[in-house]
């Protein structure tokens, strides 16, 4: 079942600018992760949030989770030609049902043109 | 490097054939997954298994079934191949949760199925 929702579903950026995309969800979650995946390929894991924690950065990317809202945005600066990829969201809920499993959002398409 | 590793980039088979689609890790994780990837429904889970010899059931499994004899194995089957089966198949694995870990998933290249 489709849990995190990523807004917008395409962007096509500059290179040099930066890019947002945001994340919606619906459940009470341990954690949220984004992932990046070139055409084609397999998914790479990016960066993880916890519940507990409302920033987190990671190079050129910055995450905020806010939720009271069920709300995540991923923020690539300064983006480059190479980021052009899809991007994920997927939210883990935790102890219980489904805690070994993440659910994973419908993705981004990024296009950084040079 | 560690990995996870699918046995095929590409994979064509006829409708009705059993089809097995291999994925080893080699980071010792307990956890391992089978999603697949489709156009406008993004991953959608069809069994993970967190230890040797266990599986669960996740959203889609008709049609699947799965199989993990050794740690750092994990296969899917396709008991009798159609059509609606053609898609691209990713296996992940990761490590068990703890108190402490959150930890993401590593994913394999993913294998591409045609089924004709």
């Amino acid at each position: 079942s489709q849990q995190g929702e990523e807004d917008p579903q395409a962007l096509s950026i500059q290179e040099g600018e930066n890019a947002t995309m945001n994340c919606s969800y619906k459940t009470s979650i341990n954690n949220l992760q984004w992932y990046r995946q070139n055409s084609g390929r397999g998914l790479v894991h990016l960066i993880l949030i916890r519940s507990n924690e409302r920033e987190k950065h990671s190079g050129r990317l910055r995450v905020t989770l806010d939720t009271s809202k069920k709300s995540s945005s991923l923020l690539i600066t300064a983006s480059r030609a190479a980021d052009t990829a899809s991007y994920f969201c997927a939210t883990d809920a935790g102890a219980g049902a489904g805690s070994y499993q993440l659910t994973f959002g419908k993705g981004t398409k990024l296009s950084v043109i040079p | 490097d560690v990995k996870v590793t699918q046995s095929s980039r590409y994979l064509v088979k006829r409708t009705g054939e059993k089809v097995f689609l291999e994925c080893v890790q080699d980071m010792d994780h307990e956890n391992m997954f089978w999603y697949r990837q489709d156009p406008g429904l993004g991953l959608r889970l069809i069994y993970f298994s967190y230890d040797v010899k266990m599986k669960e059931k996740g959203d889609i499994p008709e049609g699947y079934s799965v199989s993990r004899e050794k740690k750092e194995r994990f296969s899917l089957i396709l008991e009798s191949a159609s059509t609606n089966q053609t898609s691209m198949y990713l296996c992940a694995s990761r490590k068990r949760q703890g108190r402490v870990g959150d930890y993401g998933y590593t994913f394999g290249s993913g294998t591409r199925l045609t089924v004709v």
